[in-house]
């Protein structure tokens, strides 16, 4: 069966440049989350989103991050103007409904600003 | 502020011997804790969830315990493999979807 996926599945980019990170979620899977994990650091909580309610937003680190969810399903986090405190590994998890279901994480977008 | 630390921060040991890595929390209110494998670029993978009224989890050659009153967990590696060598990271979930991760522990099994 399908897990989460995500693309690319790795990212050089030059400081200033804006990207887009892209997570498939597992079908069916109600909420998704994006984290960044730094070298050395625990991973991060960005952002939720949970059905058609509104995301928390509130683990975004800056105004030059955002993400959208479309449709219920695949979800774009974007990155403007980057700088290379951005470097990190991107990683998408989804899960069914239930706070004690188990997330599910898909393999990373490493992140690389120069 | 919710902390969940980790120990220690690297260990080695020989394929077959066993191994106990730590993680303290200071979350509060507390819901949950699991363990989490991720192997060098992957996501991480559940091994193990413990709610407040569990003490001792198993998972094949995974065992997990929780002493909420002391607010600590281990995870247990009995008879380890050369496939067991990743970064093993202990998450807490405290209130809402808050999740607080620790920055792991990464095993490494030598032959």
């Amino acid at each position: 069966g399908a897990g989460v996926s995500q693309s690319p599945s790795n990212k050089v980019t030059e400081k200033g440049k804006d990207v887009e990170l892209r997570c498939d979620p597992i079908s069916g899977h109600t909420a998704l989350y994006w984290y960044r994990q730094s070298l050395g650091q625990g991973l991060e909580f960005l952002i939720y989103f949970q059905g058609n309610s509104a995301p928390d937003k509130s683990g975004l680190p800056s105004d030059r991050f955002s993400a959208e969810r479309t449709g219920g399903s695949v979800s774009t986090l974007t990155i403007q103007r980057t700088q290379q405190e951005d470097s990190a590994v991107y990683l998408c998890a989804s899960r069914s409904a239930g706070v004690q279901e188990t997330q599910y994480f898909g393999p990373g977008t490493r992140l690389l600003v120069l | 502020k919710n902390q969940v630390e980790q120990s220690p921060q690297s260990l080695i040991i020989l394929e077959g011997k066993n191994c106990t890595l730590q993680c303290n929390y200071t979350v509060s209110p507390f819901s949950n804790l699991r363990w989490y494998k991720q192997d060098t670029g992957r996501g991480p993978v559940s091994l193990t969830i413990m709610t407040f009224s569990e003490n001792t989890k198993s998972n094949g050659r995974y065992t997990a315990t929780l002493d909420a009153d002391t607010k600590q967990s281990s995870l247990h590696i009995t008879a380890s493999q050369l496939s067991d060598s990743a970064s093993y990271i202990c998450v807490v979930r405290g209130d809402y979807e808050k999740l607080t991760f620790g920055t792991g522990t990464r095993l490494t099994i030598i032959p």
